[in-house]
């Protein structure tokens, strides 16, 4: 069975500086999706970033990336130049599919990030 | 395009009634996913429907089910609840979640509270 662990329940960085957080998963699979998700105070989850695991290259969409590294299966998440608008609950997440349109689905507990002016 | 709409947006019932909460997905949208979060389990995966049939399954009893219309529109019904059913429910739709699995767009949720 698949695990994913957010080791951080809660932290915080200033404005403007970088912030990782990290996840680590456990599985036997080989081909799998990973993602991270965002849920700011009283607001709709909306999908960050995602990773074919098949793929070497680390994943990036503007101010986010990730550092994904197969071997140790870690998949963590680095915020650059933080705002206040990304202070939000981080989800790590794990897919795989199992043909056709079977898959599972599993979600680490959250790092709760704040950004501080 | 509208989001993805879920209501009630809040629900507050007793133990041993039943709720069913509803989802109306984004236009176009086929797969529709469900989702239990709470502090202590986080968010936990409960189905998938798709083209009106259950496609995925997650772990949990069988007090908790669903369906899908013809529109796309789903419904999730929870049966004799306990209170540890207390869990903000969240919906999220894609085009499908198989063919198109990074974009799942999630709605607002609706906060069940069970007494």
């Amino acid at each position: 069975a698949q695990t994913v662990t957010q080791s951080q329940p809660e932290m915080s960085v200033q404005e403007a500086e970088t912030v990782t957080l990290s996840c680590t998963y456990d599985t036997s699979e080989n081909n799998y999706y990973l993602f991270w998700y965002k849920q700011p105070p009283s607001r709709q989850m909306i999908l960050v970033i995602r990773q074919e695991a098949y793929k070497q290259q680390n994943a990036t969409e503007n101010r986010f990336s990730v550092n994904f590294q197969k071997a140790a299966k870690s998949f963590s998440l680095k915020i650059s130049d933080s705002q206040l608008g990304d202070t939000a609950m981080y989800f790590c997440a794990f897919m795989k599919l199992y043909g056709g349109s079977n898959y599972k689905l599993t979600f680490g507990k959250g790092t709760l990030l704040t950004v501080n002016p | 395009k509208a989001g993805v709409t879920q209501t009630p947006r809040y629900l507050i019932k007793t133990r041993g009634q039943q709720v069913t909460l509803s989802c109306s997905p984004i236009s176009g949208h086929r797969s529709v996913s469900w989702y239990q979060q709470t502090p202590g389990q986080g968010l936990q995966f409960l189905f998938e429907y798709f083209s009106e049939t259950q496609r995925n399954k997650g772990n949990f009893p069988g007090r908790f089910s669903g369906r899908q219309f013809s529109n796309s529109r789903s419904e999730m019904n929870v049966s004799t609840l306990e209170l540890g059913d207390s869990a903000l429910y969240l919906c999220a739709s894609s085009l499908d979640v198989a063919m198109d699995i990074y974009e799942q767009y999630f709605g607002p949720g609706t906060r069940l509270t069970v007494t």
